[in-house]
């Protein structure tokens, strides 16, 4: 079955540090990919996605690349903010099913120190 | 931008008891709702999909009885957990799609239940 593997956290960080957080999946066919995440207490924001090979998506100075031939989707940020402090999910949606039927990731937890 | 509010925010139960927990898309109709449990410091992982009309799909080892979902209209599904135990202690997660393929999700706020 599907699956979405990411790198173990809790990840700190200081300000304006780099960022990388690994994501790798396994899925038949040609999945879109996600990036998600989530405030404390909140659901789940949509970050970013990216929906066939070699696109990259970007928002709020975060990028992620699709990867097909390493089947990854690594989130970076080249300057972290304490705002960013957060819970990140990497996502898919296997684009052979209705609907949008995620399959999450463990998700990472993200904390910046001043 | 699409909204889904989940309401409520939090709530705390004695065992027994039912609950139920409600998710409307705001500005939008939602011909799907997904229903999200997350434990402490895990993952999301999906409970059931809610199409509007129909009966729900549960994932496996997902107890139907307990977890009751219904979808009646295009803006709304609620989430029912019937005879809570403690166990059941967990936030609970909602999500919407607009269409079909890769129409993106909008996720509540998620409620946190306590069950006492």
């Amino acid at each position: 079955g599907d699956s979405v593997t990411q790198m173990e956290g809790p990840v700190t960080l200081s300000e304006e540090a780099f960022l990388t957080i690994n994501c790798t999946y396994t899925a038949t066919g040609y999945p879109s990919l996600f990036w998600y995440v989530q405030y404390p207490g909140e659901g789940l924001q949509l970050l970013l996605k990216a929906t066939k090979a070699d696109d990259k998506g970007s928002n709020k100075g975060f990028e992620a690349t699709y990867r097909k031939e390493t089947t990854s989707f690594h989130l970076e940020k080249g300057s972290v903010q304490v705002s960013d402090s957060a819970v990140y999910f990497c996502a898919l949606n296997p684009k052979e099913t209705s609907g949008s039927r995620l399959t999450f990731g463990e998700g990472t937890q993200l904390t910046v120190n001043p | 931008g699409a909204v889904v509010s989940q309401h409520p925010s939090w709530v705390i139960c004695k065992s027994g008891t039912s609950v139920k927990i409600e998710c409307r898309s705001l500005d939008f109709q939602a011909t799907t709702m997904f229903w999200y449990r997350q434990f402490p410091k895990q993952s999301l992982m999906l409970m059931a999909t809610s199409n509007e009309g129909s009966k729900a799909t549960y994932e496996q080892g997902v107890e139907k009885d307990k977890f009751l979902i219904n979808h009646a209209s295009l803006t709304l599904s609620t989430l029912t957990v019937t005879s809570a135990h403690p166990e059941d202690s967990s936030f609970y997660i909602c999500s919407a799609s607009i269409g079909t393929g890769n129409s993106p999700l909008h996720f509540g706020n998620g409620t946190r239940l306590t069950v006492t």
